[in-house]
């Protein structure tokens, strides 16, 4: 199947400081890429749903400001948190669409300080 | 809105059968998903069904859809401790934006 990879796997970072995570679909190309927030013991959240050369559609009760997506090719979306707190720390999971199935990359481990 | 359900957790032994339940609220749903998510990893697509089917099988694994009910579940026939993980279901609809819906998880313990 295709693989979508995620950079960096884990990220630890001072409250206040902004983090970048990257998206890429590594053997396809993916016209929608979707961030998904995963706090522990609990289902994936969407937060975003990102859109190659367009705005992201954000979801109800996700900050548009804090969480900055960028999806400027079709290989790659990036997630900017922006002025981390800790209780931004989380698993974030993107997945991009290929056709009709939805590739999981493997998550990026958020915790801020 | 969309909402899936699970229960938490299942304990079961080596070789038996294991099988997770999941309901689901929104009747225009298409497709229904199973999910695994080992500790710390992404998620693992394992198998899909259309709402217009009853039944898939795909080796160990067996999907069964009550639509009426809104009822999925998986069965894992001669369950294996490397399936010890989190289960998860979920459904989306037919369409170009095709959000996906989690559900709660199951949490899936092989005892040796």
């Amino acid at each position: 199947g295709a693989v979508v990879s995620q950079h960096p796997s884990w990220v630890i970072c001072k409250s206040g400081t902004s983090v970048k995570i990257e998206c890429r679909s590594l053997d396809f190309q993916a016209t929608t890429m979707f961030w998904y927030r995963q706090f522990p013991k609990q289902s994936l959240m969407l937060m975003a749903t990102s859109n190659e050369g367009s705005k992201a559609t954000y979801e109800q009760g996700v900050e548009k400001d804090k969480f900055l997506i960028n999806h400027a090719s079709l290989t790659l979306s990036t997630l900017t948190v922006t002025s981390a707190h800790p209780e931004d720390s989380s698993f974030y999971i993107c997945s991009a669409r290929d056709g009709g199935e939805q590739f999981f990359g493997p998550g990026t481990r958020l915790t801020v300080l | 809105g969309e909402d899936v359900e699970q229960s938490l957790f299942l304990s079961v032994r080596e070789g038996d059968s294991s099988v997770i339940n999941c309901t689901y609220t929104d009747s225009s749903s298409t497709y229904l998903y199973w999910y695994k998510q080992e500790p710390g990893a992404g998620l693992q697509l394992l198998t899909y069904i259309f709402s217009n089917m009853d039944m898939k099988q795909d080796q160990r694994l067996t999907v069964l859809l009550n639509k009426k009910d809104k009822h999925l579940s998986l069965r894992i026939a001669d369950t294996q401790t490397g399936d010890s993980a989190i289960y998860f279901c979920a459904e989306s609809r037919k369409g170009g934006y095709q959000k996906v819906t989690f559900g709660t998880g199951t949490k899936l313990q092989v005892i040796p």
